[in-house]
């Protein structure tokens, strides 16, 4: 089966523009979720989305949002972006919400915000 | 709450050398535990992992054993390669009653040296 997918795998914006990332997650996985990894924050939860819905979210303002579509694609949309964004965003799918279900990453988005 | 600390890196080794890097959790219940391995540029893999006490996760090499009693999951090897040479994140995942994340340690860095 094909990885998790992310696109793009890199993007440049300014500050106060948004931005939209994609995520595709492993054939029959209906679970994905999104984390952020800074070097001194180090790897953060946003949120699960499962079946269309939002199962969990972390810590984050609301300017982080997403979504999930009928065929498990998601995306996060970061909009208002702020310096402290940047970032690799990363893309977790599994195939159910049991705490046994690894979940398996995409290669995540690199996020630099000028 | 819950958390998982790990030992500070970076750790530097000859090649051939016995690896330990130490992981230790806080957490109410029984989690599953994830070791996962990050090389540069790339996103996370899942080296192994361990859903029950005294479970022991192994791959490549690889082992795990899920202490209970001591709420402890160290990662060792026998003999590490140069290619070894990565990022390692220990990674616990608990009953929230709706979805579930994976709450990461702060990465340990290894570097193997010829």
């Amino acid at each position: 089966k094909a990885g998790v997918t992310q696109t793009p795998r890199y993007l440049i914006k300014t500050r106060g523009q948004q931005v939209t990332l994609s995520c595709s997650p492993i054939s029959g996985h209906r679970s994905v979720s999104w984390y952020q990894q800074t070097p001194g924050q180090g790897l953060q939860f946003l949120f699960e989305y499962f079946s269309e819905t939002q199962r969990n979210k972390g810590n984050f303002p609301g300017r982080f949002s997403g979504r999930q579509f009928s065929n498990s694609r998601s995306e996060m949309n970061v909009s208002t972006l702020e310096l402290g964004d940047s970032a690799l965003y990363l893309c977790a799918s599994r195939e159910g919400l049991a705490i046994t279900d690894t979940q398996y990453f995409g290669p995540g988005t690199r996020l630099t915000v000028l | 709450g819950n958390s998982v600390t790990q030992m500070e890196g970076p750790v530097t080794l000859s090649e051939e050398a016995f690896l330990t890097i130490n992981c230790t959790y806080t957490a109410t219940g029984y989690p599953s535990l994830f070791w996962y391995v990050q090389y540069p540029g790339e996103g996370l893999q899942l080296l192994l992992k361990a859903t029950k006490a005294d479970d022991k996760g192994s791959n490549k090499g690889f082992e795990a054993t899920y202490r209970k009693e001591t709420t402890s999951f160290h990662l060792e090897k026998g003999s590490v390669q140069v290619s070894d040479s990565a990022v390692y994140f220990c990674a616990l995942m608990f009953e929230t009653g709706g979805g579930n994340k994976l709450t990461f340690g702060t990465g340990t860095q290894l570097k193997v040296e010829l």
